[in-house]
């Protein structure tokens, strides 16, 4: 069964450091969502693209947060300079789209970042 | 904008008891509703989603839920619980006006603890 790919599982950074996260969703996804997921809370989105498009980063702190999907496959999400209050689960979901929708949205296992 | 209510932030129950976990939801337009399941240090499961049609949904793992529109409620329930069914559950919701996409808004979840 095919799934959502997303590397690392966990990772430890100090403040300031530069940190990325990597994400492939499902083949033949057109639409890639990233989500953070704050320890107790659920997750909220930060950024859905819709092949290599941005179609809505109303949440994405765009000052230290940057994400690319340059080729409408894989994703990148960035955070330079890292700061304690990022420490969360980056989450990383895919969906079909078009007007049949709403489409069921797949999500990776997550990427826990603890910030120091 | 819409939000998301989970009544409940944790519900201990006795193994094969029935269980109800509690979501209300605000919104404007109308909306498509979701449950998912989260287990420790993995992403999301859907177990159910109402669209349309019948305000009865039945989802995996032998869960249900009723949408109620003039209460705003969506709860989830299940007859008989098994220790298997210890997971975070999150409700969301989706605007049907969307056209870019199915963005999920999501509630605080509910961490559901079976004691056998």
């Amino acid at each position: 069964e095919a799934e959502v790919a997303q590397s690392p599982r966990y990772k430890i950074t100090e403040k300031s450091q530069a940190v990325a996260f990597w994400c492939d969703p499902i083949s033949g996804h057109a639409t890639l969502y990233w989500y953070r997921q704050i320890l107790g809370q659920g997750p909220e989105l930060l950024v859905q693209f819709q092949d290599e498009s941005v179609v809505d980063d109303s949440q994405l702190p765009k000052d230290r947060f940057s994400a690319e999907r340059l080729k409408g496959v894989d994703s990148t999400l960035k955070i330079q300079p890292a700061e304690l209050g990022d420490s969360a689960m980056y989450l990383c979901a895919s969906s079909l789209a078009g007007a049949a929708g709403p489409y069921e949205q797949y999500f990776g296992p997550g990427t826990r970042l603890t910030v120091t | 904008a819409q939000s998301v209510t989970q009544l409940d932030s944790q519900v201990p129950v006795f193994e094969e008891a029935p269980v109800e976990l509690r979501c209300n939801y605000s919104s404007s337009v109308s909306v498509y509703l979701f449950w998912y399941v989260q287990y420790p240090n993995q992403g999301l499961q859907l177990l159910l989603k109402y669209l349309s049609g019948s305000t009865l949904v039945k989802g995996i793992n032998g869960f249900e839920a009723e949408f109620n529109k003039s209460q705003t409620s969506f709860h989830l329930r299940k007859p008989s619980v098994h220790i298997s069914d210890t997971a975070e559950y999150f409700c969301a919701v989706s605007d049907v006006e969307e056209t870019s996409g199915s963005r999920l808004t999501f509630g605080e979840g509910t961490q559901l603890t079976v004691n056998p």
